[in-house]
């Protein structure tokens, strides 16, 4: 089936560090990729959506200029948490969705990234 | 039940039992749903589908239903292993190519 791949799987950073998270479609292209934020023992909440060629598109509540995501080719967008702080720490999940089917029933989720900040 | 705060609603079965996973979606208009399974530290994993011009559908020892008229998934699983222990998410396709997906449930096997 269909992989998405994501890392780093995990990241320990200082508070006021950048972190950059991927998100690779490693056998299919995907033109939409979505951004998740998970909290311990709650769900996952989608906060943006990325689409291959133009800017991602964010839910209410969800800064840009914290999270900013570029997805400059097919296979890959990236999540970057700008100037992270301790409430940014939180587990990172992308998901894919394959370009040659027009519904979510082929939706692809990478393995996740928790991010602790210090 | 709904999750509350910090905790998720846990349903704790024996192996071999059969476990019936509730959900309720909140968007009548939502035409397609999901429900995952995630393991600890990993990303969901797809298990089974259903559109909403279906009122039931099987996969290999789990049955999805849905009830549209009271906006309401189950996720039936038979036989349940100790490695079928995960938490349940249901998901649904609101219809703008994203998922919404619901507050999970814990499921518990013990040998």
């Amino acid at each position: 089936g269909a992989v998405v791949s994501q890392h780093p799987s995990r990241v320990i950073c200082k508070s006021g560090t950048s972190v950059k998270i991927e998100c690779r479609s490693l056998d299919f292209q995907a033109t939409t990729m979505f951004w998740y934020r998970q909290f311990p023992k709650q769900s996952l909440m989608l906060m943006a959506t990325s689409n291959e060629g133009s800017k991602a598109t964010y839910e209410q509540g969800v800064e840009k200029d914290k999270f900013l995501i570029n997805h400059a080719s097919l296979t890959l967008s990236t999540l970057t948490v700008a100037s992270a702080h301790p409430e940014d720490s939180s587990f990172y999940i992308c998901s894919a969705r394959d370009r040659g089917l027009v519904s979510n029933e082929k939706l692809f989720f990478g393995s996740g990234t928790q991010l602790s900040v210090l | 039940g709904e999750s509350v705060g910090l905790h998720l609603p846990t349903l704790s079965v024996q192996e071999g039992d059969n476990s019936i996973i509730n959900c309720a979606y909140s968007n009548s208009a939502s035409d397609y749903f999901i429900w995952y399974k995630q393991e600890s530290g990993k990303g969901p994993q797809f298990i089974i589908d259903i559109r909403s011009n279906m009122d039931k559908r099987q996969g290999q020892r789990v049955t999805v239903l849905l009830n549209k008229t009271v906006k309401h998934l189950s996720l039936q699983i038979a036989a349940t292993q100790p490695g079928d222990s995960a938490v349940y998410f249901c998901a649904e396709d609101t219809g703008f190519q994203k998922l919404v997906f619901g507050t999970g449930t814990r499921l518990l096997v013990s040998p």
